[in-house]
């Protein structure tokens, strides 16, 4: 069965610190991939996507991702954090052929120090 | 503001009431979705409607019954929910449900925090 799976719960990072957000799934096919953000009372926020080609995909707000598909892995990531990062981010995989087929993760929320 | 509008956003229900939650979006989307966001939960998505047609039920209890009565809105009616049901319900759209044209983008709504008492 496909899955999503965020192992980071909590992460705590310092302004202007590099940011890292693991996400692994589990599917057999090729995947596509999103990540989404969503601030404290708000809907989710695409920040990128991931369909095919190039395995690196910049996104919104300095945000990329990069796809390992030898190690079903589509981590976030951002060189230098801002305190408006601080929200909650979801992983999730896309599969058959419907948008709304989305499985998502659990998400990892992220808090910024100053 | 994505472009998809949900109100309440708030609300708050007895178990016996009946109440509804409304989604409007005016992107030109012909599919709109209702996911339910649980804590400690992945979100779940409940139904799909494309242009407005159920495509997707994936196995919600009775006790919701979306409605579409145009592209452009979606209803989710509430009937002697339970306490478990309490949760934020999002609604979002997208152009198509991708099919043909691959992925496109989910635009999500700011969801309606529903507390059931």
């Amino acid at each position: 069965a496909q899955s999503v799976t965020q192992p980071d719960i909590h992460i705590t990072v310092s302004e202007g610190a590099s940011l890292e957000l693991r996400c692994n799934y589990s599917y057999g096919a090729t995947p596509y991939l999103f990540w989404y953000v969503q601030s404290p009372g708000q809907g989710l926020q695409l920040l990128l996507k991931y369909f095919s080609g190039d395995t690196l995909v910049q996104g919104i707000k300095g945000f990329e991702a990069e796809f390992k598909r030898s190690q079903s892995s589509f981590n976030l990531r951002k060189p230098s954090v801002h305190w408006s990062d601080a929200a909650e981010y979801f992983c999730a995989v896309g599969y058959g052929g419907s948008q709304g087929n989305l499985i998502f993760g659990k998400g990892t929320k992220l808090s910024v120090k100053p | 503001e994505t472009g998809v509008t949900q109100t309440p956003r708030h609300l708050v229900m007895g178990m016996t009431n009946k109440k509804s939650l409304k989604c409007e979006q005016h992107l030109g989307h012909n599919a709109m979705y209702w996911y339910k966001q649980s804590a400690k939960k992945p979100l779940e998505l409940m139904f799909v409607y494309s242009l407005e047609e159920r495509v997707e039920n994936n196995s919600v209890p009775s006790r919701f019954s979306p409605e579409c009565p145009n592209s452009s809105h979606l209803f989710l009616h509430l009937h002697t929910l339970q306490p478990e049901d309490s949760a934020l319900y999002l609604c979002a759209s997208s152009q198509d449900l991708g099919r043909s044209l691959g992925y496109t983008e989910a635009f999500f709504g700011q969801g309606t925090r529903l507390t059931v008492v």
